[in-house]
């Protein structure tokens, strides 16, 4: 079964407004990073979290262990803040491997 | 964001033809992961390195694939007898320390026909 749920899968913004995605972990996540993929391919590393929360211009993250879950808000979306969105998990199991979310494909319009 | 420079951008190869993409990683990151990107947004671990050494590599891996992180080369991911549902987004990434934030590639976009 899926190690990690991210939902919504799709989502489409206004420019300006705000939503947030979340991740569900069925793993014992110790670590979670939230990556931006562009239509060419390139992921961008967005955040990496222990659990806690981070702020980055017009994004925050937080991270839950007890809980499992993960959040990435998006304030004041942008046009190019489009693209998918994954979260992944590093697990006590195997620190070797990240265990990707499906991703949330995002689209921004004006 | 990343410096990790992966190459070919694409590669078309015909089934049963060996199948060969590079990485270099970020300057000074001695740990090297590939993944795997289907169609369907599903990511799999094929294998890491810490320098030139073999951290973990999955069966897939041990059977069709070889890599290789050689010292003061790029590393490289090779698959020897391509199959079409070896089609994907191979990703390379790199850190300072395990799996703690990666940066990626652009991805080598493999098409086997």
């Amino acid at each position: 079964g899926d190690k990690v749920k991210q939902s919504p899968s799709a989502l489409s913004l206004q420019e300006g407004t705000n939503s947030a995605l979340r991740c569900n972990f069925s793993i014992a996540a110790t670590t979670v990073q939230w990556f931006l993929q562009n239509p060419r391919g390139s992921l961008m590393n967005l955040f990496y979290l222990v659990p806690g929360t981070k702020e980055n211009g017009r994004l925050k993250s937080a991270f839950d262990s007890k809980e499992s879950y993960s959040t990435l808000h998006i304030r004041d979306a942008q046009l190019e803040d489009s693209g998918t969105y994954f979260c992944a998990a590093e697990a006590m199991s195997n620190y070797n491997v990240l265990y990707f979310g499906s991703g949330t494909k995002l689209t921004v319009e004006p | 964001n990343s410096k990790v420079i992966q190459t070919p951008r694409y590669l078309v190869k015909g089934q049963g033809q060996k199948a060969k993409m590079r990485c270099i990683p970020e300057k000074g990151h001695p740990v090297v992961f590939w993944y795997q990107q289907n169609k369907n947004n599903e990511f799999k671990f094929l294998i890491n390195f810490q320098n030139q050494e073999v951290l973990q590599q999955i069966d897939m891996t041990e059977k069709r694939f070889s890599a290789e992180c050689p010292s003061n080369s790029p590393c490289s991911l090779e698959i020897q007898s391509s199959e079409a549902g070896d089609s994907a987004l191979y990703l390379c990434a790199s850190s300072l320390l395990g799996n703690e934030r990666l940066f990626f590639g652009h991805g080598t976009k493999l098409s086997v026909l």
